[in-house]
């Protein structure tokens, strides 16, 4: 079945580093999700991107959507310790108007103060 | 509005035990999808449902049965416990269309 690849898998950073997690897939992906996973927590929806070289801010936030659909990216500007967690990327793929997800098996950030 | 509840949090099952995790949503959405997350395996999808009555597999249905009666519940059972379904359990719900999925607290299980 179709896969999302992540890297790096682990990523271990001194606050107020820049942080970068990439999602690479072998076909054209409709849209991306994002997702944030605490350590003991669940998935919690960061962003959907829908169009070709999107690029969305969420405050230090930065998400992107590569121009062929293929790849998309999640920066942290000056990370902070609140930002430690699992970042996942998904594809959703659309059925009848609902849509099931493909998870990539995440990069997880490591923030020391 | 309570979202996405899961019952229990924890659960500890010998082989060959069965039971029942529970999930229930709120929120009156259609869709619902229940997860496995093993370390460093991310998340799998098991079975997914796009509303009372009908049911569809996933990526890893083995040894997992479902049934969708309301709209409101989609309970997961396991039919026979065994050590490789150790893990964490995930429900998750959404609205129509490639909207974000809501996720409940999980449910841990350790099968021995």
């Amino acid at each position: 079945g179709q896969q999302v690849m992540q890297i790096p898998q682990y990523q271990h950073v001194q606050e107020g580093e820049d942080f970068t997690t990439y999602c690479n897939s072998s076909t054209t992906l409709s849209n991306i999700q994002w997702y944030k996973q605490r350590p003991g927590g669940h998935p919690v929806f960061l962003i959907q991107l829908v169009k070709s070289g999107e690029v969305k801010k969420q405050k230090r936030l930065t998400f992107q959507f590569g121009e062929a659909k293929k790849n998309s990216s999640l920066h942290i500007t000056a990370t902070q310790t609140t930002d430690v967690g699992t970042y996942f990327c998904a594809d959703p793929q659309q059925y009848s108007g609902y849509s099931t997800l493909t998870f990539g098996k995440g990069t997880m950030l490591l923030v020391s103060p | 509005n309570a979202g996405v509840t899961q019952t229990p949090k924890f659960q500890v099952l010998k082989t060959g035990q069965s039971m029942t995790l529970q999930c229930a949503q709120d929120m009156n959405h259609e869709y619902m999808s229940w997860y496995r997350q093993d370390p460093g395996m991310g998340l799998r999808l098991i079975h997914y449902s796009v509303g009372a009555g009908i049911t569809d597999q996933g990526e890893v249905p083995n040894g997992y049965n479902v049934s969708r009666s309301t709209t409101e519940d989609f309970p997961l059972r396991l039919l026979s416990a065994a050590p490789s379904q150790t893990s964490v359990y995930f429900c998750a719900s959404s609205g129509q269309g490639p909207y974000e999925q809501y996720f409940g607290p999980g449910t841990r299980l350790t099968v021995t």
